[in-house]
C-alpha cells in the first residue's frame, strides 16, 4: 500500500532563512506528488506537483520540490522564508496503485512556526 | 472561475442525529472526493464520485454516505453521529483527465462539532 512520511511534525525558522521539508513516500509504481499547504480554519492549497520528466518543480509563492526516486523522496524548499509562510504543509501521494479513482494519500504534516 | 465550495461552513449537532454536507466542484470538474481532517488521524480518505458513482471508497462506517448529483455538485451524509465523527471535512474536485485526475483542489471545508 502507498504511505507518505512526514518526519519533522513541527519546524520552527527565522524569517529570511532558507527551508527544507522532508517527504518520504512509499509507492510501488511512478507516484505523482504533491505540496499542500493549510492555514489555520482553512482548506488546502496547492502548492506544486509532479507527474512525470523534470525532477525539480518549481510551484507557488516561490516553493519548490524535488523528486528523488533513489531516496524516495519529494522535499519541498524555500530559499528565504516570510512571516506569511507560517502554516501546515502536507505531502500527499497518488497514482493508478491507489485503489482506483483518484485518491490522495496523505503524510501527517509539518507546522512551520516563522520567528520574526 | 469559482473555487470549490462546501457548505455549511460550521455545523454544530447532538450525539445520535445525522447530518447532511454539500459541495459544489469547480466548473468543469466532475471528480469530487471527501476527506475527514482531524488532530489525531490526519486527512482520512471518504470516498470518490465520478459520474453519479462512487468509484472508491476509505475504510469508514456505513453512517459515512454520500452522493453526487448530474451537475457534479456532492453531498456527504453522516448518521447518528458520534463525539468521535467531530473534524473538519474537506471536499476536493479534478478533471477527469489521465494524470491530471489526481490534481485535486480543496474546498475550505465544514467544521462539524458534535456535542
Amino acid at each position: 500500500a502507498q504511505s507518505v512520511t512526514q518526519p519533522d511534525i513541527h519546524i520552527t525558522v527565522s524569517e529570511g532563512a532558507s527551508l527544507e521539508l522532508r517527504c518520504n513516500y512509499s509507492y510501488g509504481a511512478t507516484p505523482y506528488l504533491f505540496w499542500y499547504v493549510q492555514s489555520p480554519g482553512q482548506g488546502l492549497q496547492l502548492l506544486l506537483k509532479y507527474f512525470s520528466g523534470d525532477t525539480l518543480v518549481q510551484g507557488i509563492k516561490g516553493f519548490e520540490a524535488e523528486f528523488k526516486r533513489s531516496q524516495s523522496s519529494f522535499n519541498l524548499r524555500k530559499p528565504s522564508v516570510h512571516w506569511s509562510d507560517a502554516a501546515e504543509y502536507f505531502c500527499a501521494v497518488g497514482g493508478v496503485l491507489t485503489g482506483g479513482g483518484n485518491k490522495l494519500t496523505f503524510g501527517t504534516g509539518t507546522q512551520l512556526k516563522v520567528e520574526l | 472561475k469559482a473555487g470549490v465550495t462546501q457548505t455549511p461552513r460550521y455545523l454544530i449537532k447532538t450525539r445520535g442525529q445525522q447530518v447532511t454536507l454539500s459541495c459544489s466542484p469547480i466548473s468543469g470538474h466532475r471528480s469530487v472526493s471527501w476527506y475527514q481532517q482531524t488532530p489525531g488521524q490526519g486527512l482520512q480518505f471518504l470516498f470518490e464520485y465520478f459520474s453519479e458513482t462512487q468509484r472508491n471508497k476509505g475504510n469508514f462506517p456505513g453512517r459515512f454516505s454520500g452522493r453526487q448529483f448530474s451537475n457534479s455538485r456532492s453531498e456527504m451524509n453522516v448518521s447518528t453521529l458520534e463525539l468521535g465523527d467531530s473534524a473538519l471535512y474537506l471536499c476536493a474536485s479534478s478533471l477527469e483527465a489521465g494524470f491530471l485526475s489526481y490534481e485535486q483542489y480543496f474546498g475550505p471545508g465544514t467544521r462539524l462539532t458534535v456535542t
